[in-house]
């Protein structure tokens, strides 16, 4: 069965510092994979998208980035986080474009 | 969307009473819908899913409900229970990519 790991589960970063968040998918080949972020109470904003490695498309503008650099890992970054980055931040993986999305447990990150 | 911005609508019940949350969708090439649901601190879990040649799908205390012609969809819960609550989330597909409606907070009272 396939399985969706998001590590770490919960991060304190202060404003200015790094950021690298790990998604990794097992028991599928090939996924499509997605990076959601989602502020406290309310819906699920897309980030980003990949259909293949090193294939990353973007959703919205922002000071993050992502990569693939294998099949079945994906990678949220950012050089220097601002406040305005912390929220709840989700991964999921589907068969193809348009299909059901699996979502995995997710990562707390509050920027102090 | 601008939808990601806005707070959460609630919908609050009692224990034992029944639940519809409702969902409202605009792209009428939509031919695949599917209900999340997304307890606190985890990630949305797949509930139930409808085709477009269906409008009425039962799960175990779940029914989901499909109007085309409105573009409405909504998902009745029965017996709700305290574990009911969560957000719950509609999702719309035409095979091209999967939208994520904004979201309903149910409460269930004691």
């Amino acid at each position: 069965s396939q399985t969706i790991h998001q590590w770490p589960a919960t991060l304190v970063q202060p404003v200015g510092s790094p950021l690298s968040l790990e998604c990794t998918v097992e028991g599928t080949s090939n996924p499509n994979l997605y990076w959601y972020r989602q502020a406290a109470g309310r819906g699920l904003q897309l980030l980003f998208y990949s259909v293949g490695i090193g294939q990353i498309s973007s959703e919205v503008p922002q000071n993050l980035s992502a990569s693939r650099p294998q099949d079945r890992q994906f990678i949220l970054s950012s050089k220097k986080l601002l406040l305005s980055d912390s929220g709840f931040y989700l991964c999921a993986w589907s068969v193809l474009t348009g299909y059901e999305q699996y979502f995995g447990p997710g990562t707390r990150l509050t920027v102090t | 969307g601008e939808s990601v911005g806005l707070h959460l609508p609630t919908l609050s019940v009692q224990e034992g009473d029944n639940s519809i949350i409702n969902c409202a969708y605009s792209n009428s090439a939509s031919d695949y819908f599917i209900w999340y649901k997304q307890e606190s601190g985890k990630g949305p879990q797949f509930i139930i899913d409808i085709r477009s040649n269906m409008d009425k799908r039962q799960g175990q205390r779940v029914t989901v409900l499909l109007n085309k012609t409105v573009k409405h969809l909504s998902l009745q819960i029965a017996a709700t229970q305290p574990g009911d609550s969560a957000v719950y989330f509609c999702a719309e597909t035409d095979g091209r990519a999967l939208t994520f409606g904004s979201g309903t907070r149910l409460q269930v009272q004691p």
